[in-house]
């Protein structure tokens, strides 16, 4: 079946790291993604993790993929106020992009 | 190059009515998908076209979604009547042709059903 959960809130205080957590059920999944919407903008791809890989850093994040528990985070080091926004976590199922409800990171200036 | 575009970015309309919506995918991109945001909820997959064909439709909710991709560029996304349930953001993205490739989304739709 498909489904991607995620935690609905965060906040943390600007220039601490923020922590945003994920699961999901389909372990044929090659690809996983976290996009990041805006208030007021689309959905911005921010990365992606191929699923024979345990980590990928691209600046200040950070995405740790444990396929095993079929767990995926992203870690976004000395977060800014620039930052907050929802973050979604999806898998890809053929050619469909099953998607998380989004985690709305709140940050604290 | 010009992303995917999405036409009208906000619509308020009364239950009962019809509204359209209109994608244009990012030019060359055969694959284009819709999907559809309700009260904060998960992204949901409405379905998929591959140039003008409907590859997939099975995440459509029912029969008074049409979906249509003429000529195999632009699409439209049609709700007749609408109903307060509708209420929520159309995304609409596109992708190259074959299996695997980025989705690029549009902005959205925001969809208000009074």
């Amino acid at each position: 079946g498909e489904d991607v959960e995620q935690s609905l809130f965060l906040s943390v205080r600007e220039g601490d790291s923020s922590v945003i957590n994920c699961t999901y059920t389909d372990s044929s999944s090659t690809y996983l993604y976290w996009y990041k919407q805006e208030p007021g903008a689309g959905l911005q791809l921010l990365t992606y993790i191929f699923s024979n890989m345990d980590m990928k850093q691209d600046q200040r994040l950070t995405v740790l993929l444990n396929k095993k528990d079929k767990h995926l985070s992203l870690r976004i080091a000395d977060t800014q106020t620039g930052d907050s926004a929802i973050y979604f976590c999806a898998e890809v199922e053929g050619f469909k992009t099953i998607f998380g409800a989004g985690t709305r990171l709140f940050v604290k200036a | 190059e010009a992303g995917v575009t999405q036409f009208p970015s906000h619509s308020v309309i009364e239950k009962g009515q019809t509204v359209t919506l209109r994608c244009d995918p990012i030019s060359g991109h055969d694959n284009l998908y819709w999907y559809r945001r309700v009260m904060g909820k998960e992204i949901k997959f409405l379905l998929h076209f591959v140039k003008e064909s409907k590859q997939d439709e099975s995440g459509m909710p029912n029969n008074r979604f049409l979906a249509e991709r003429t000529g195999g560029t632009y699409s439209t996304l049609k709700v007749q009547p609408a109903e307060l349930e509708d209420s929520g953001v159309y995304f609409c993205a596109s992708s190259q042709a074959g299996w695997g490739g980025e989705q690029f989304f549009g902005p959205g739709t925001r969809l208000t059903v009074l």
